[in-house]
């Protein structure tokens, strides 16, 4: 099956700063990276996604990059602010596309 | 309404009791799930229903059963849990299948207790 690894677990910037989370995953049929936001206490909420056919995809302060042959995709945020704190979880599509497997999850904190 | 409701939003219970937690949405999302959240650790899957059929089960143990009445309802229903069964559980609707572009759309959750 599929296996996402995800670095750093922890990251802290201050604010202004950029923040960079990386993954990478095993199965080359996934064709589907999603990245999800969990605030404390919140639920998981998507933020952005990418699909494989696409290199990098931007949305305002937020930003992914795919690498397909390195079977690596990040999540890029700039000018970050204290609302940005939370756990990002990246993630791959599997199984007939049905199911995504989740990345171990980074703890986003950014220092005002 | 673009949510996914679940109640209750806690839940403490014996190991011999019998609970259900029940999970809705009315985005005419066609894909529903249920999933297991420890402190510090990612979603796991436990369940796939897809057009109120269920097609994804991650070898759960018996002692969670899942139900999909019809397309807006999940229900999860728990009898004699263990200890380690104590966790936050995760409802998730989606437009396609999880692994399609939208994603997929949580619940607030259940923080279950097992006593």
């Amino acid at each position: 099956g599929e296996n996402v690894e995800q670095h750093p677990s922890t990251l802290s910037v201050q604010e202004g700063d950029s923040a960079v989370i990386k993954c990478t995953y095993s199965d080359s049929a996934s064709n589907y990276f999603p990245w999800y936001k969990q605030e404390l206490g919140k639920r998981p909420q998507l933020i952005i996604d990418i699909r494989s056919n696409v290199g990098e995809k931007k949305d305002q302060r937020i930003a992914v990059t795919l690498n397909k042959t390195a079977k690596h995709f990040s999540l890029h945020i700039t000018e970050t602010q204290p609302e940005d704190s939370a756990v990002y979880f990246c993630a791959a599509n599997s199984g007939g596309y049905q199911k995504v497997t989740f990345g171990t999850g980074t703890k986003l904190q950014v220092i005002p | 309404d673009t949510e996914v409701t679940q109640t209750p939003k806690h839940l403490v219970m014996g190991m011999t009791n019998k609970k259900s937690l029940k999970c809705e949405q009315h985005m005419g999302h066609r894909a529903m799930y249920w999933y297991k959240q420890k402190a510090k650790k990612p979603p796991e899957l436990m369940f796939v229903y897809s057009y109120e059929k269920l097609s994804i089960n991650e070898s759960v143990p018996s002692r969670f059963s899942p139900e999909c009445p019809n397309s807006s309802l999940l229900n999860l229903h728990l009898h004699a849990l263990q200890p380690e069964d104590s966790a936050l559980y995760l409802c998730a609707s989606s437009p396609g299948m999880a692994g399609g572009p939208g994603g997929q759309f949580f619940g607030p959750g259940t923080r279950l207790t097992v006593l």
